[in-house]
């Protein structure tokens, strides 16, 4: 079955400092994969996605990600992390249908907690 | 252009009440998918409408049901409301017959007391 497992469930970490949040998936098939972001009481904001192609990927805010089939990973990263990040961040995984994918399964999230 | 949008912003029902949520979806998306996320938790996949059809479904139960119109805007209906119903609900959208990211509404938060 399809899954996607989020290690590490709250991590701290010092504005400026870098950031590697990571992110396995289980998936029989070329997987479809993507970052959310979630500040506090708000929806999911795209962060970056991998469809194929160059297996890193960069996305908004000064975030990028890399595709490592061999270790079916998918980890997030940010050389230098900002008041703003502190946030909720989901790994998913999208499933494949003809015409598309159909569906996402979600990790648990990493909750990202940024000091001053 | 208007993202994702979902209505109400906020839900307080009783326990065995129904409920209904809306979400229209973005632009030029035809495919609608809603999610419900606990809290603490990722968020699960409900089910997804196109052409007015329910087209894939994941692990919730028939109080769970959906409905997608000619404009291709949504409708969640969950019925007789248990107090583990209270979660965030998602919409997400995005077209049919193209490799494209599914963009979300900021949700509906209920609460089942």
């Amino acid at each position: 079955a399809q899954s996607v497992t989020q290690p590490d469930i709250h991590i701290t970490v010092s504005e400026g400092a870098s950031l590697e949040l990571r992110c396995n998936y289980s998936y029989g098939a070329t997987p479809y994969l993507f970052w959310y972001v979630q500040s506090p009481g708000q929806g999911l904001q795209l962060l970056l996605k991998y469809f194929s192609g160059d297996t890193l990927v960069q996305g908004i805010k000064g975030f990028e990600a890399e595709f490592k089939r061999s270790q079916s990973s998918f980890n997030l990263r940010k050389p230098s992390v900002h008041w703003s990040d502190d946030a909720e961040y989901f790994c998913a995984v999208g499933t494949l249908f003809s015409g598309g994918y159909n569906k996402l399964i979600f990790g648990a999230g990493t909750r990202l907690a940024v000091h001053p | 252009d208007a993202g994702v949008t979902q209505s109400p912003t906020h839900l307080i029902k009783t326990r065995g009440q129904q409920v209904t949520l809306r979400c229209s979806p973005k632009s030029g998306h035809d495919t609608v998918s809603w999610y419900q996320q606990a809290l603490g938790q990722g968020p699960q996949f409900i089910f997804q409408y196109y052409e007015e059809e329910e087209r894939q479904r994941g692990n919730f139960p028939d109080r769970f049901s959906g409905h997608q119109f000619p404009n291709y805007s949504s409708e969640l209906n969950v019925n007789a409301l248990l107090l583990g119903d209270s979660a965030l609900y998602l919409c997400a959208s995005r077209p049919w017959d193209r490799e494209e990211t599914q963009y979300f509404g900021p949700g509906t938060r209920l609460l089942v007391l």
